[in-house]
């Protein structure tokens, strides 16, 4: 069985701290895909990154990395100087069946709270 | 691309009653999701569609909720008759799914809130 492991329910932070969101997993797939999402007190699902198990090179996007690890099956998010509209829940998530389409199994979500 | 679209954002009804939930997926896309998202239970998978075909319809809970994808751009989610427990936040979500690397993320629309009183 698949699983996505948040353990960090919810953090709070100033602004201009910087933040790491812990993301663990579980799969017995050897070929799979990772995703984060952010969900803004408005309520949609947005897409953040996508990342294949066969690439473990870490990505970076303005305030944004992420660090993908195998060995420790980790994908964990870091939020650099983070800012107020940064604040929002954070979901993990794994892809099981690549047959069809990126069927998700989602973690429970970070709530991250951002003070100014 | 207005993106994926949802109707109603938000429904309250009378148990008992029938609740009809609209999906219209990004246009190009092929696959088609339900979630759910409640506060015990987190985002679950309900039912996917490819190609208008349903593949996987093991999350959806209960012989009440039914889906239906009639063409390449709507699908609808029915829960007959309703209840309080079916309480929650539905979101669709779309992508292409080509197998394997040719699959693209799921970009999700902005979720039904259903309240069921």
């Amino acid at each position: 069985a698949q699983k996505v492991t948040q353990a960090q329910t919810e953090i709070s932070v100033v602004e201009k701290e910087d933040v790491t969101l812990d993301c663990v997993y579980e799969t017995r797939d050897t070929t799979y895909y990772l995703f984060w999402y952010k969900q803004p007190p408005s309520g949609e699902l947005v897409f953040l990154i996508r990342r294949n198990s066969f690439d473990e090179q870490n990505e970076i996007s303005g305030r944004y990395s992420w660090n993908f690890q195998k060995s420790t099956s980790s994908f964990n998010f870091t939020i650099t100087a983070s800012q107020v509209v940064d604040s929002a829940v954070y979901f993990c998530a794994l892809s099981e069946g690549l047959e069809y389409g990126n069927k998700l199994v989602f973690g429970a979500g970070t709530i991250l709270r951002v003070k100014s | 691309d207005a993106g994926v679209i949802q109707s109603p954002r938000h429904e309250v009804t009378e148990m008992g009653q029938e609740v009809t939930l609209r999906c219209k997926p990004i246009s190009g896309h092929n696959s088609l999701f339900w979630y759910r998202q409640t506060m015990m239970r987190g985002l679950e998978l309900l039912i996917y569609f490819n190609n208008n075909v349903p593949i996987d319809d093991s999350g959806m809970p209960e012989d009440r909720f039914s889906a239906k994808m009639p063409n390449a751009s709507f699908s609808t989610l029915k829960i007959q008759p309703s209840e309080p427990r079916d309480s929650a936040v539905y979101f669709c979500a779309s992508s292409l799914g080509l197998g394997g690397a040719g699959n693209t993320e799921a970009f999700f629309g902005q979720g039904t809130r259903l309240t069921v009183v």
